[in-house]
């Protein structure tokens, strides 16, 4: 079966530090997302792409992040400086056309020391 | 802004016994779905509910959807220890853009 992938799986950073954050949707999926997830906490949106732009974002997705989808395989997010309480997983997901079923990765823990 | 509560956030239950989550959420949404997170996992589909009325079952867990009173249900049957995971719902409210979760129901089924 189709999966998202999610690489690394787990990264450690210190606050201030750049971080990219790498997932490579199902091949053929349209739609693209990311969602975090502080540790025993609900699963809260970031950001939806699609068409090669931001089509909706959340407050959480402020000027520190960023999305990018550099080579037709690939989506990336960016955070700029991280801070501490940007620790939390960090899931990608995608879906072939809106509301058929999104398809989530493994995740990457992100701790920021 | 939806919404979307979820009850009971923790439940401890025995196996063998039958117990229902339940999912309320705001506004009107017509899709509907449940995922399974195991600690420090991922979220894997569980059920896909995308009219009014839909049911669905698999072993056993049951989903069924209300759009009517905006609820949906997700039932479990002779509950075994291997069930134990949290529960996710989560609501599509534009089709395209985003769902939102629910906070989740923590399970713990003691042998």
């Amino acid at each position: 079966e189709p999966e998202v992938t999610q690489t690394p799986s787990h990264q450690v950073t210190q606050m201030g530090q750049e971080v990219i954050l790498r997932c490579v949707p199902i091949s053929n999926h349209l739609y693209f997302y990311w969602y975090r997830q502080i540790l025993g906490q609900k699963v809260e949106f970031l950001v939806s792409f699609y068409n090669n732009e931001i089509s909706e974002k959340s407050e959480i997705f402020d000027d520190q992040f960023s999305v990018e989808r550099p080579d037709g395989s690939n989506f990336t997010l960016k955070i700029r400086s991280t801070k501490l309480e940007d620790s939390a997983m960090y899931f990608c997901a995608s879906s072939l056309t809106g509301g058929t079923g999104y398809t989530f990765g493994s995740g990457t823990r992100l701790t920021v020391v | 802004e939806l919404k979307v509560e979820q009850n009971p956030l923790f439940l401890s239950m025995q196996e063998g016994k039958n117990y229902t989550i339940y999912c309320n959420y705001s506004t009107t949404s017509d899709r509907l779905y449940w995922y399974r997170q195991d600690p420090g996992k991922s979220l894997e589909s569980l059920f896909v509910l995308l009219s009014n009325g839909a049911v669905k079952q698999e072993g056993r867990l049951m989903a069924s959807l209300d759009t009517k009173a905006r609820l949906s249900t997700l039932h479990i049957t002779a509950a075994v220890h291997d069930l134990s995971a949290t529960y996710f719902c989560a609501v599509d409210m534009n089709r395209d853009d985003k769902i939102i979760f629910g906070k989740g129901t923590r399970l713990h089924i003691l042998p």
